[in-house]
């Protein structure tokens, strides 16, 4: 079946470091993919999406991207801020099957100042 | 435009009671699900509505967990009896049309069971 698996379960960075958060993906159909974030407190929202392979989505400083041929897609930010610590989710919606959007299982990002 | 309204944000049960969290999704939107959070396990969907229709209640939830949605802005979810293990953040997530992808989060409704 569908999945998506996210392996970092934390990150642990300082101020303006290099963030790549990756994820792979397995499914049948054409997938559209997702990055959610999570603050502390909060419900996770949506950062970006990324319906074509090869495309890039980006949002707030943060760019996202997915490699069809090795059915994986990252997120990555060039110089992160202590702000920016929360928890990262990577999705999958697979519009040749079901509707239901499948989550990765999180990566902590933590930023030292 | 209000988000997702998400009430107790606290709950606190005694095990083998009823608790049920409530939901108003943010006004106009098509779809609501309900998530189950933990550190072990994630993200787990419970319960999916489309146009106040269940289309999904998550398999293995359906013994003591049961969502409804009474009108399309108010949603409710009930376990009964809690048990310890249903410890966890409950979300609500509403999303504008069906099967973007594109949900908006409530904040949450914390449970513990004792």
């Amino acid at each position: 079946g569908d999945s998506v698996i996210q392996m970092q379960g934390q990150v642990t960075l300082s101020e303006n470091d290099f963030l790549f958060i990756n994820c792979t993906y397995s499914t049948t159909g054409y997938p559209t993919l997702f990055w959610y974030v999570q603050y502390s407190g909060e419900g996770p929202q949506l950062l970006l999406q990324v319906t074509t392979a090869n495309n890039k989505g980006s949002s707030r400083g943060f760019e996202a991207t997915y490699d069809k041929g090795t059915t994986s897609f990252h997120l990555q930010k060039t110089s992160v801020q202590e702000i920016d610590s929360a928890v990262y989710y990577c999705a999958m919606r697979d519009y040749s099957g079901s509707w239901q959007l499948i989550f990765g299982s999180g990566t902590q990002l933590t930023v030292m100042p | 435009d209000a988000g997702v309204t998400q009430t107790p944000r606290h709950e606190v049960a005694e095990k083998g009671q009823t608790i049920i969290l409530k939901c108003e999704p943010v006004s106009g939107h098509n779809d609501l699900f309900w998530y189950r959070q933990t550190k072990i396990q994630g993200l787990e969907l419970l319960s999916y509505f489309r146009s106040k229709s269940l289309m999904e209640d998550g398999g293995a939830f359906k013994d003591r967990f049961k969502a409804e949605m009474l009108n399309s802005s108010f949603s409710t979810l009930k376990i009964q009896p809690t048990e310890p293990k249903d410890s966890a953040v409950y979300l609500c997530a509403s999303s504008p049309t069906t099967n973007t992808g594109q949900l908006y989060f409530g904040e949450g409704s914390k449970l513990t069971v004792l």
